[in-house]
């Protein structure tokens, strides 16, 4: 299995400021027939399911906020808030689907500074 | 746009058997190319998936789950559904249902959720 290992756990930042977690892949995610980086990233608040942010590594789903950005090819990711805003509060995930089984990262909890 | 809504028991006895069903509006359950997943919570920890079918009858499971998860697909009633078998205080958890698409398993939507607690 494809193993997630996200950092921090846990994450405190000022409103305003910039949030940036990270997800490593325990192999590389590139698929090189269409040179896409099959990794995700998800939002989840409390007694929610869990949102799509970002797609492909870095494209962003419709509707979501720009300040959401991702980035990173192969083994390594960052998911990046660029100006963290009080309704960022939540617990971000990675996720990939290179190989079964899909797997998750432990998930990073986000606060309030 | 399409949504999803698990249902079911909230409460199993261990060693029987979870039925969960996910039912599609908004769109049909056959129409373009999708897979569709059951992804489960337990309380304050992570996401585990735990497999997928697609309505040409494609199926594929996490193993971790040793082959007492099942899927299964009603194109008649626009639902999918999971069977989990001898369960114990270890699959409690919240079970959300998903879509993904073929190829790219991007998930979007998700039902809301359901709470299942295995206790006697």
């Amino acid at each position: 299995d494809i193993v997630l290992t996200q950092s921090p756990d846990s994450l405190a930042v000022s409103l305003g400021e910039r949030a940036t977690i990270n997800c490593k892949s325990s192999q590389s995610v590139l698929y090189s027939s269409d040179k896409k980086n099959y990794l995700n990233w998800y939002q989840q608040k409390p007694g929610q399911p869990p949102k799509l942010l970002i797609y492909w590594a870095s494209t962003r789903e419709s509707g979501v906020p720009d300040r959401f950005s991702g980035s990173g090819s192969g083994t390594d990711f960052t998911l990046t808030i660029s100006s963290l805003q009080a309704e960022d509060v939540a617990v971000y995930y990675c996720q990939q689907y290179f190989s079964s089984p899909i797997t998750f990262g432990q998930g990073t909890r986000l606060e309030i500074k | 746009q399409v949504q999803l809504q698990e249902s079911g028991p909230g409460l199993v006895k261990p060693s029987q058997t979870l039925s969960l069903t996910c039912t599609v509006s908004g769109g049909s359950i056959s129409s373009g190319n999708y897979y569709w997943s059951w992804i489960r919570q337990p309380a304050g920890k992570g996401l585990e998936w735990i497999g997928r079918i697609a309505t040409s009858g494609t199926i594929d499971y996490n193993p971790s789950l040793k082959s007492r998860a099942t899927i299964s697909v009603d194109t008649s009633k626009n639902h999918f559904s999971l069977t989990l078998s001898s369960v114990t205080g270890a699959d409690t958890a919240v079970y959300y249902c998903a879509r993904g698409i073929t190829g790219y398993s991007i998930f979007e939507p998700w039902g809301q959720g359901t709470l299942v607690t295995v206790s006697s």
